[in-house]
C-alpha cells in the first residue's frame, strides 16, 4: 500500500478552482512533488519543491503544505487540465521515493 | 534538448528477465539520477528505484529487491534496468527519469514489458 494518499477522483467547473491533497507522514518533512499525466503520455513534473513550477507550466498550477497534507491547486481550470495527477516524496526514511495513488481530475 | 530515449518494447516468458536501456541527451549523463518508475495498464505510477550515474550507487523499492539490478554505461551515456523472476505482475510500461532528487523532471515515452506464457 502507498505511504501517500491521494483522492481516487476529483471534478471542477471550467474556470474554478480545484485543490488536490495528498497526504502521508513523511509530509510534515519533506516536500512532495506533482505530476500531470494524460492518457497515453508519459507523465510531466508540474510543481516541486516549496512551490516551484517548472519552465512551460502555466501559473495557474501551484503547491502548498500543511502539517502531513500537500496540495497541488489549480486556479481558473482550463479543459486541458483534466487529466490524473500525481503526488511523490521520499518515503520515512528519506532514502527512496513513493507515489499516491493518483486523482482523475475531471473539468466539468 | 535534454531527452531520455528508452528501447522498444519487450515480451517475455514468465520466470525470464528483461532489460530495458535509456540513453540520455542534451545534458550530462553523470550529473543527474536516473529513477525508474512503472505503470501497470489503468494503474497508478509505481516507483521502482534509482541510480546515480557518476558512482553507480543505487537504491531500489522493497518489493523489487533481490531481482532488479540498475546499471549504466557513462561513454554512451546510457543507464539500464534489469528485472528477474518475472510474472504477470511485473507487465507494464517501465519509464526512464531524470532526478533533481526527488524531483523527476525529464521522462523518456516508456517501454512495455509483457509477461505472458
Amino acid at each position: 500500500s502507498s505511504e501517500l494518499t491521494q483522492d481516487p477522483a476529483v471534478s471542477v467547473a471550467l474556470g474554478q478552482t480545484v485543490r488536490i491533497t495528498c497526504q502521508g507522514d513523511s509530509l510534515r518533512t519533506y516536500y512532495a512533488s506533482w505530476y500531470q499525466q494524460k492518457p497515453g503520455q508519459a507523465p510531466v513534473l508540474v510543481i516541486y519543491d516549496k512551490n516551484s513550477r517548472p519552465s512551460g507550466i502555466p501559473d495557474r498550477f501551484s503547491g502548498s503544505r500543511s502539517g502531513n497534507t500537500a496540495s497541488l491547486t489549480i486556479t481558473g481550470a482550463q479543459a486541458e487540465d483534466e487529466a490524473d495527477y500525481y503526488c511523490n516524496s521520499r518515503d520515512s526514511s528519506g532514502y527512496l521515493l513513493v507515489f499516491g495513488g493518483g486523482t482523475k481530475l475531471t473539468v466539468l | 534538448q535534454v531527452q531520455l530515449v528508452q528501447s522498444g518494447a519487450e515480451v517475455r516468458k514468465p520466470g525470464a528477465s528483461v532489460k530495458v536501456s535509456c540513453r540520455a541527451s542534451g545534458y550530462t549523463f553523470t550529473s543527474y539520477d536516473i529513477n525508474w518508475v512503472r505503470q501497470a495498464t489503468g494503474q497508478g505510477l509505481e516507483w521502482v528505484g534509482w541510480m546515480n550515474p557518476n558512482s553507480g550507487h543505487t537504491g531500489y523499492a522493497q518489493k523489487f529487491q533481490g531481482r532488479i539490478t540498475m546499471t549504466r554505461k557513462t561513454s554512451i551515456s546510457t543507464a539500464y534496468m534489469e528485472l528477474s523472476s518475472l510474472g504477470s505482475e511485473d507487465t507494464a510500461v517501465y519509464y526512464c527519469t531524470r532526478a533533481i532528487w526527488p524531483n523527476l523532471d525529464v521522462w523518456g515515452k516508456g517501454t512495455t514489458v509483457t509477461v505472458s506464457s
